[in-house]
């Protein structure tokens, strides 16, 4: 089973900074096979990044995706008061399909 | 527009199993694979499996494996989810998606249902 580790946990910043979160995968992963997604609270996810750098339809440019390999990279430009949320990043090239734990993305 | 629509929340006895099932429209049914993944309260997302109603083909999670039960019917566009031999660390919110892209076989979730509570309590 491929582990992807979050970082950080969680991470503190005002409207107008820049998030930068981190996805790393215990074994090597297609970037074809790599998605980001945000949830909010009480809400079902929403696919941001697919093929690790592709934004999905509808999704503002301040949003990137970038990585390879192992290591993957989730940037948010300049943070608005709607990208609060929870952020995962998951894998579904192996079998089972695996998400990391989560990035909260909170208001400092 | 494409869209999964899930059944109601559900309470259920331990030992005892759940259904729920997830409606698409707006979509060619048979074009996309479905995934079901849940979320315990408080926690992350869990990805249980999935099926190709095209196919009807399946791939479970090892953890859900002999428990889960993902099935499809064309005719109505809607795929189901049983879970059996509930305990009170089945209870969570249960989401369907659905994806195409890159393959049939595996696919981001670009569509998902607004999620199903199951509560397992005695």
């Amino acid at each position: 089973e491929i582990v992807l580790t979050q970082s950080p946990g969680t991470l503190s910043l005002s409207p107008g900074e820049r998030a930068t979160l981190s996805c790393r995968a215990s074994q090597s992963v297609s970037s074809s096979y790599l998605a980001w997604y945000q949830q909010k609270l009480g809400q079902a996810p929403r696919l941001l990044i697919y093929g690790a750098s592709s934004r999905a339809t509808g999704i503002p440019d301040r949003f990137s995706g970038s990585g390879s390999g192992t290591d993957f990279t989730l940037t948010i430009s300049r943070l608005e008061p709607e990208d609060f949320a929870v952020y995962y990043c998951q894998q579904f090239g192996n079998s089972p399909w695996t998400f990391g734990q989560g990035t909260k993305v909170e208001i400092k | 527009q494409v869209q999964l629509v899930q059944s109601g929340a559900e309470v259920k006895k331990p030992g005892s199993s759940v259904k729920v099932s997830c409606k698409a429209s707006g979509a060619i049914f048979s074009n996309y694979g479905v995934s079901w993944v849940r979320q315990a309260p408080g926690q992350g997302l869990e990805w249980m499996g999935g099926i190709i109603p095209l196919f009807g083909t399946t791939n479970y999670a090892q953890k859900f494996q002999g428990r889960v039960t993902i099935t499809a019917d064309e005719s109505t566009s809607t795929a189901y989810m049983e879970l059996s031999s509930l305990t009170s660390e089945d209870t969570a919110v249960y989401y369907c998606a659905k994806g195409t892209l890159p393959s049939i076989y595996h696919y981001y979730m670009d569509v998902w249902g607004k999620g199903t509570t199951v509560t397992v309590s005695s």
